[in-house]
């Protein structure tokens, strides 16, 4: 079946650092990618998503390029601050849709901690 | 942006209870909507996607006469877990989706569900 494996952390940086955060997939057909951000004491939110290979997602200074020869769709940041301390997942949709047609297939989450 | 409100954030009951938790879309049309599960520092796990005024689909594993789930309108689906006991405590979230499935799913904040 699909499946998703990203870096577990907890990940500690210091503030203005640069930031990746691995992910790679596994599934049949053309999925889309997904990263999803959980603030402490918040629901998750949709951070970013690409639907076709070599699209790239972005938001917030976060970027990720989907990949399809090395299935992966890694989370980058060029400097990072305290307020992006949070859990990052990242997700599929094995129907290649924009994400609302059938269930996400979830990483287990990259717990990040940003120091001042 | 889109709001999902799961209610209620917390419950605790004793063992052989009917849990009943509500997710409502507040903005918006929610044609289909998802329910997962997540274990401590696990992924989330896509229990069942309901679609409005249909019965759920469930994930297999998954018993379908332990959890119902209800989609009765376009705003509102349910999950009941009955005769709850302590294997399943869980924290269990809801996401919709609308325009079918073109749009990413929104997530709630979660229930944290403790069976005694």
């Amino acid at each position: 079946g699909d499946s998703v494996t990203q870096m577990e952390g907890p990940v500690t940086l210091s503030e203005e650092a640069f930031l990746t955060i691995n992910c790679t997939y596994t599934a049949t057909g053309y999925p889309s990618l997904f990263w999803y951000v959980q603030y402490p004491g918040e629901g998750l939110q949709l951070l970013l998503k690409a639907t076709k290979a070599d699209d790239k997602g972005s938001n917030k200074g976060f970027e990720a390029t989907y990949r399809k020869e090395t299935t992966s769709f890694h989370l980058e940041k060029g400097s990072v601050q305290v307020s992006d301390s949070a859990v990052y997942f990242c997700a599929l949709s094995a129907s290649g849709s924009g994400g609302g047609a059938d269930g996400l297939t979830f990483g287990k989450g990259t717990h990040l901690i940003i120091q001042p | 942006g889109a709001v999902v409100s799961q209610h209620p954030s917390w419950v605790i009951c004793k063992s052989g209870t009917s849990v009943k938790i509500e997710c409502r879309s507040l903005d918006f049309q929610a044609t289909t909507m998802f329910w997962y599960r997540q274990f401590p520092k696990q992924s989330l796990m896509l229990m069942a996607t309901s679609n409005e005024g249909s019965k759920a689909t469930y994930e297999q594993g998954v018993e379908k006469d332990k959890f119902l789930i209800n989609h009765a309108s376009l705003t509102l689906s349910t999950l009941t877990v009955t005769s709850a006991h302590p294997e399943d405590s869980s924290f269990y979230i809801c996401s919709a989706s609308g325009t079918q499935g073109a749009q990413p799913q929104h997530f709630g904040d979660g229930t944290r569900l403790s069976i005694l």
